[in-house]
């Protein structure tokens, strides 16, 4: 298995553009968690998707910010508009449940809004 | 107070030296993970515990659930280790996403 792959690995963008990250989980995993990753709040959860369903996004901090699972092998979370405070490393990750407590990351994408 | 502490949070080390990484919680947890991130890439698993003790290759990890705190021991360290080193729990009864991580300890592992 590929893993959890995500893209891009780098984005830079201005303030104000919509930027959209990517996720492909591993094959028949049932969960899928968006972290966001900053310096002075280390990693974070943002939003979690079980089969495909938003189950708790208490962790988006704005309007600004959305996050869709349209099928069980693709998910996007995007940002309009982006904002300077929004440069961080966001990672996807990936669990099933039948292994509760195995989660598998991705590599990441670390974006900078300038 | 951070529900999940690590300690040291930066640490050197010299090529061979046994490492201790330490990691408490004041939560009632159902697991305890331990990932490693090395510069600029991903998020590795490198152990997942509930109780007692796990080994793989030379690092070790250890959890006391009464004193609600877990180490991570790198035996015969070796500069590809470098890395940080984070320490999350699955908060028992709390939501099923989530992960309380801790802030990650840096290791630098001198040649």
């Amino acid at each position: 298995d590929a893993g959890v792959i995500q893209s891009p690995r780098h984005e830079v963008t201005e303030m104000g553009q919509e930027v959209t990250l990517r996720c492909k989980p591993i094959s028949g995993h049932d969960y899928l968690f968006w972290y966001r990753q900053t310096m002075m709040r280390g990693l974070e959860l943002l939003i979690y998707f079980n089969n495909n369903v938003p189950i708790d996004d208490s962790g988006m901090p704005e309007d600004r910010f959305s996050a869709k699972m349209p099928n069980a092998s693709f998910s996007t979370l995007k940002i309009q508009p982006s904002e300077p405070r929004d440069s961080a490393v966001y990672f996807c990750a990936s669990r099933t449940r039948d292994f509760p407590y195995g989660y598998t990351f991705g590599s990441g994408t670390r974006l900078t809004v300038v | 107070k951070n529900e999940v502490e690590q300690s040291p949070q930066n640490l050197t080390a010299q090529e061979g030296e046994f490492i201790t990484i330490n990691c408490s919680y004041s939560v009632g947890i159902s697991a305890l993970h331990w990932l490693q991130q090395h510069p600029g890439g991903g998020i590795v698993s490198l152990f997942m515990l509930s109780s007692g003790k796990k080994k793989h290759g030379r690092l070790i990890a250890t959890i006391n659930i009464q004193e609600k705190h877990s180490s991570l021991h790198i035996t015969a360290s070796h500069p590809r280790d470098s890395a940080v080193y984070i320490c999350a729990v699955k908060n028992y009864g709390g939501s099923q996403g989530n992960l309380i991580f801790g802030k990650g300890t840096k290791l630098s592992v001198k040649p």
